[in-house]
């Protein structure tokens, strides 16, 4: 087990609803990236959240959006949900210290289903 | 941005056998390799990992080789067991993004018995 926990499980959501999911860093870790993984698909990278600052972002829309609190626990949200938006989202932590250690440690994910 | 390409899709091997997973990035600056395992309805978890100082890491039955001329990195198993059977991940990261993952499309290895 890697310590990255995420909530919840599994959501099943409409066209057009809003979505927040939700993830706890491992223990000492000041990074969070959130990626998408469509079924059969490796993960995509959405975006990085370190020391509270979104720093980076993949292709995807303004309406993904997140937020990092000051204990480094972080939320996605999702906001006018299409079919596309199905897949399995994925939380990773990483300590970022200066030190050539970039090593992600990933969430069991939750998996969004958009009917 | 970078591009990982990664081969075989589906590798079926008898336990026992050795399985080779091979993949390709496009970035030189590209210095972080790490390979990951995932299970059904799992998150992926790290198996092994490299980084571009180092041309070879081993660990147990799991090593990874680097290239870094051809731009290209391996994972080999030995001595498959069927608990191997997943879905492995390559992917790469470039230091300056504070480590964003760009992953391969993975490989179903299956391990008979």
């Amino acid at each position: 087990e890697t310590g990255v926990t995420q909530s919840p499980t599994h959501l099943i959501k409409t066209r057009g609803q809003q979505v927040t999911l939700r993830c706890s860093s491992q223990s000492g870790h000041n990074t969070v990236s959130w990626y998408q993984q469509a079924l059969g698909q490796g993960p995509q990278f959405i975006f990085q959240y370190y020391r509270e600052e979104e720093n980076g972002r993949g292709n995807f829309p303004p309406r993904f959006s997140g937020l990092q609190f000051p204990n480094y626990s972080s939320e996605l949200n999702v906001n006018a949900l299409e079919l596309d938006d199905s897949a399995l989202y994925l939380c990773a932590s990483s300590l970022v210290s200066g030190a050539p250690t970039d090593t992600q440690y990933f969430g069991p994910g939750t998996r969004l289903t958009v009917l | 941005g970078e591009n990982v390409e990664q081969h075989p899709s589906t590798l079926s091997v008898q336990e026992g056998d050795s399985a080779v997973i091979k993949c390709t990035y496009s970035d030189s600056a590209s210095n972080y390799f790490p390979w990951y395992k995932q299970e059904l309805g799992k998150g992926p978890q790290l198996i092994i990992d490299i980084r571009s100082n180092v041309g070879e890491k081993k660990d147990q039955r799991i090593a990874v080789t680097l290239n870094k001329t051809a731009k290209h990195f391996s994972l080999h198993i030995t001595e498959t067991q069927p608990e191997d059977s997943a879905v492995y991940f390559c992917a790469a990261s470039i230091r300056s993004t504070l480590g964003r993952l760009y992953f391969g499309r993975g490989t179903q290895l299956t391990v008979w018995p």
